[in-house]
């Protein structure tokens, strides 16, 4: 699987969009984007995927450039809730798709 | 739906003797079930994957024996991490990928916090 790279971390206003960079620049055509957040102490959830049209869920917006080699997610009004470790990972998607598997991600931390 | 449940969310044991966590997919079979453990403020590691009714397939690193990992049903897998040690202690979180229907998404778990003394 393709690997990512995110920055470590990231503050945000609550109220204010959260947008998420994610570095993917091997990734190969089959290969899916994920978005996954952690809470503390808690399992990890699921957010959003795509491959290559932006996708948009109640959640989040998942935009993908052009040519895939990097992508942001976007909150568009984070709340003090959304305070997590966020996950971007790459991940075929076919019927041998090998496990999730997770980088060091981005601590997003909003603020009142 | 795809919702994952482990029991229990916390356990505190003395060194050397062994614990069981269970995982569960509650409203789908789980074909494939995964075991992560995360130590603090780093991020999950897969430990094992196991599908069901085969043995289990370990990562580099982790010891088969020490972490015995049952998947007997398409709903339930079972971690037992015998004869513990304080280093042991860690977040277990399971997760479970159906596959019937051709869903081929993780579902995570709640994850376990292991305390050994």
């Amino acid at each position: 699987d393709a690997k990512t790279t995110q920055p470590p971390s990231m503050d945000c206003a609550e109220g204010r969009a959260a947008n998420l960079p994610c570095n993917h620049s091997t990734i190969s055509g089959n290969e899916y984007v994920y978005w996954y957040r952690q809470i503390h102490s808690q399992g990890p959830q699921y957010i959003i995927h795509g491959l290559k049209n932006n996708e948009t869920n109640e959640m989040a917006s998942l935009i993908i450039t052009e040519d895939r080699k990097s992508s942001t997610l976007i909150l568009p009004h984070a709340t003090l809730r959304d305070t997590a470790v966020y996950y971007c990972i790459v991940r075929g998607r076919s019927g041998s798709a090998r496990q999730l598997t997770f980088g060091s991600g981005t601590q997003l931390t909003v603020l009142p | 739906g795809a919702v994952v449940s482990q029991h229990p969310s916390w356990v505190i044991c003395k060194s050397g003797t062994s614990v069981k966590i269970e995982c569960r997919s509650l409203d789908f079979q789980a074909t494939t079930m995964f075991w992560y453990r995360q130590f603090p403020k780093q991020s999950l590691m897969l430990m094992a994957t196991s599908n069901e009714g085969s043995k289990a397939t370990y990562e580099q690193g982790v010891e088969k024996d020490k972490f015995l990992i049952n998947h007997a049903s398409l709903t339930l897998s079972t971690l037992t991490v015998t004869s513990a040690h304080p280093e042991d202690s860690s977040f277990y979180i399971c997760s479970a990928r159906g596959g019937a229907s051709g869903d081929y998404e993780q579902y995570f778990g709640p994850g376990t916090r292991l305390t050994v003394t």
